[in-house]
């Protein structure tokens, strides 16, 4: 059973790039099949799909973001990450990082936690 | 980009159907996902490919799809349902291209 663990910051100011990282435990992040992703959550309203990539660096964006998100993979760590550059306070949200299949079905979800944006 | 809809709020009395519908254009053409999220909890795939389960998932849960409307239905209902529910589809008219349903928030009477 995986499990993804995520690392960061929970506070930072307007303008800043937001960096986070996810950690995935009991297996491997190449194994194949499956694509890591993140998704957000702003405090009370639904569910936004940031971006997701594949073990072999395929990075797949939402066009709303495109423009202000990387993400990378380090396979020898068994990480992804998210970069959301310029951030403003339309940015605060619960942050996921996960994993799915090409369809998009989400079996594994990290822990969501809050990040602020906030002068 | 593709636009899902759901209605904002289902409520239903302990033991009966709840139905939770999702729209969307010619959404039989997509495969549907739904998930379930209590407060304060990560979300959890209760429906993949429009109907089915994933282990663990109760067969209370079950789910269609047919021209623009996508219906998770729950039946004998429990108190423990009480959660947001969210579809989900590929729109792959956008390279992997994930879109999310506004959700809707399903009360136990």
């Amino acid at each position: 059973q995986l499990q993804l663990q995520k690392s960061g910051p929970g506070l930072l100011k307007p303008s800043e790039t937001l960096s986070l990282t996810c950690t995935v435990s009991g297996g491997s992040i190449s194994s194949g099949g499956y694509y890591w992703g993140w998704i957000r959550q702003p405090p009370g309203k639904g569910l936004e799909w940031i971006g997701s990539i594949y073990y072999s660096g395929s990075t797949y964006y939402n066009p709303s973001l495109k423009s202000r998100v990387t993400i990378s993979i380090d396979t020898s760590s068994n990480q992804f990450s998210l970069n959301l550059g310029s951030v403003s306070a339309a940015d605060t949200a619960v942050f996921y990082c996960a994993g799915h299949l090409g369809n998009g079905a989400v079996d594994y979800w990290g822990q969501g936690t809050l990040v602020t944006v906030s002068s | 980009s593709f636009v899902l809809t759901q209605p904002p709020s289902v409520s239903v009395a302990p033991g009966q159907t709840a139905k939770i519908t999702c729209g969307g254009n010619n959404i039989e053409s997509k495969g549907v996902h739904w998930y379930q999220q209590k407060p304060g909890q990560a979300p959890v795939l209760v429906l993949y490919d429009d109907g089915d389960r994933p282990s663990g998932i109760p067969e209370r849960f079950s789910g269609s799809n047919s021209g623009n409307t996508a219906t998770l239905t729950i039946t004998r209902v429990e108190a423990g349902d009480e959660a947001d529910y969210y579809c989900q589809v590929w729109d792959n008219t956008s390279d992997h291209f994930y879109v999310f349903g506004p959700g809707t928030k399903v009360t136990v009477l």
